[in-house]
């Protein structure tokens, strides 16, 4: 089962600024990596696949970047609505599918 | 446009059983698999099964292999998680969401609670 360690746990910003998610592998998944954000009380929401493609609606703040073991997700200039919970997840090898345990992103 | 609700949770006796309903729109179930991820409160994502979009290939977790089960009906474009001999630990959140070609999970249903009692 490949495993996923997203760091750091938690992540303070504040608005306007840069925040960047990381995402390390137990083994190489190529690009094989997607992201979501999820909000208190609401599902899930795909922002990023193939490590690096914007997901349709998905603002153009939000880019992925890594291949291999090592992954980003960078969001250019945190706006309110952006402060939330973020997973990654791998499809390269599976069953399982497996997730990230999340970052949460925090309001500095 | 593509939807997906879940159904059927509630608080249910440790052993006891009980069936989950996903219920997609705006796609055809016999293009896309569905899978289903939980989530125990407070915790994170963890995936639990998928019925391929050929209705036959399916696969579970180690943790509710044998205990759970995954069904659809495409007449009705409804995907089921049959659950039995259910304990504390099952209780979360269930979601079930499109497979995107085996992929990432493109769209997800809002969740149905299911709490297991002791």
């Amino acid at each position: 089962e490949i495993v996923l360690t997203q760091s750091p746990v938690t992540l303070s910003v504040s608005p306007g600024e840069r925040a960047t998610l990381s995402c390390r592998a137990s083994q190489s998944l190529s690009r094989s990596l997607a992201w979501y954000q999820q909000k208190p009380g609401q599902a899930p929401r795909l922002l990023i696949y193939g490590a690096s493609t914007r997901a349709t609606g998905i603002p153009a703040r939000f880019s992925g970047s890594g291949s291999g073991t090592d992954f980003t997700l960078t969001i250019s200039s945190l706006q309110s609505e952006d402060f939330a919970v973020y997973y990654c997840q791998q499809y390269y090898d599976w069953p399982p599918f497996t997730f990230g345990q999340g970052t949460k992103l925090e309001i500095k | 446009q593509v939807q997906l609700v879940e159904s059927g949770g509630g608080v249910v006796q440790r052993g006891g059983s009980l069936t989950l309903s996903c219920a997609a729109s705006g796609f055809s179930l016999s293009t896309y698999g569905i899978h289903w991820v939980r989530q125990a409160p407070g915790k994170g994502l963890e995936w639990v099964a998928v019925i391929k979009y050929d209705g036959i290939n399916k696969y579970y977790t180690d943790s509710v292999r044998g205990r759970f089960t995954v069904s659809r009906d495409t007449s009705e474009n409804m995907v089921y998680l049959q659950m039995s001999s259910l304990r504390a630990e099952d209780t979360a959140t269930y979601y079930c969401a499109r497979d995107f070609k085996n992929s990432w999970f493109d769209y997800w249903g809002q969740g149905t609670l299911v709490t297991v009692s002791s």
